[in-house]
C-alpha cells in the first residue's frame, strides 16, 4: 500500500534555510504536494510538483524531487517566524482519487 | 467568501450522543472528503464522495455515516459517540478528472467527547 514518511520535528534559526524531507513508496505517484497547517487552522496548499519534474521554485520555496529514490524535499529560504507550522507531504496516485498524507513535520523557527 | 466551510468549529458532547458536522464548498468541485486528525496531528482520510457516490470508505466504524444532499455539501453524522472519536475533523474538496487532485480544506471541527 501507499505510505508517506516524514521526520516529525525540525528547528531552525530565523533567517536560516529549512529543509523538510519526505519519502513515499508508491512509484505510480503522479503529483506530490506540500501543505502547511498553522495552529488551529486547516491545511493550506503551498506548492505541488508533477512527477516528471525534478525541481520547482516559487519565491522562497524550492521543491526537489528524486523519483528514483522516491524522495521529496521542501526548502524554505530565509525562514521567518511566520513559517512556524506543520508541513505535510502528500501524494496523489494515478487514479486521482487516492491521496495519502505523511505524518507532518512540525517546524519551529527560533529567534 | 470562504471556499470550504465547516460548522460547527467546536463541538463538545457526551459519550453516547449523536452529532452531525456540516460541510459546504462553493468551488464547484465534484469530490468532497472527510479527514480525521488525531492528537498527534496524523491525518487520515475517512470518506470521499464524487457526484453523490461514496468512492473511498477507509475502515472507519459504521457509527460514522457521510451524507451528501448535493455535490456542494458533505455532512458527517456520528452515532453513539465514543471517547476515541475526539479529534479534529477536516472537510476538503477537489475537482476530479485528472491526477492533479488539489484538495482545498476547511478550517476543521474540533470534536471533544466527554
Amino acid at each position: 500500500g501507499e505510505d508517506v514518511e516524514q521526520s516529525l520535528f525540525l528547528s531552525v534559526r530565523e533567517g536560516d534555510s529549512s529543509v523538510i524531507n519526505c519519502t513515499y513508496t508508491d512509484s505510480s505517484s503522479t503529483y506530490l504536494y506540500w501543505y502547511k497547517q498553522e495552529p488551529g487552522a486547516g491545511l493550506q496548499l503551498l506548492t505541488y510538483i508533477f512527477s516528471n519534474m525534478d525541481m520547482k521554485q516559487d519565491q522562497r520555496l524550492t521543491v526537489l524531487l528524486n523519483k528514483k529514490d522516491k524522495h521529496l524535499s521542501l526548502r524554505i529560504a530565509d525562514t521567518q517566524t511566520g513559517d512556524s507550522a506543520i508541513y505535510f507531504c502528500a501524494e496523489s496516485i494515478s487514479d486521482g482519487q487516492n491521496f495519502v498524507f505523511g505524518p507532518g513535520t512540525r517546524l519551529s523557527v527560533l529567534p | 467568501d470562504t471556499a470550504v466551510s465547516q460548522t460547527p468549529k467546536y463541538l463538545v458532547t457526551q459519550m453516547g450522543n449523536d452529532k452531525s458536522i456540516k460541510c459546504e464548498q462553493n468551488l464547484g468541485h465534484d469530490t468532497m472528503y472527510w479527514y480525521k486528525q488525531d492528537s498527534k496531528k496524523f491525518l487520515k482520510i475517512m470518506f470521499s464522495y464524487n457526484n453523490k457516490e461514496l468512492i473511498i470508505n477507509e475502515t472507519v466504524p459504521n457509527r460514522f455515516s457521510p451524507k451528501s444532499p448535493d455535490k456542494a455539501h458533505l455532512n458527517l453524522h456520528i452515532n453513539s459517540l465514543e471517547l476515541g472519536d475526539s479529534a479534529v475533523y477536516f472537510c476538503a474538496s477537489s475537482q476530479a478528472g485528472g491526477a492533479k487532485n488539489i484538495q482545498y480544506f476547511g478550517a476543521g471541527t474540533r470534536l471533544s467527547v466527554l
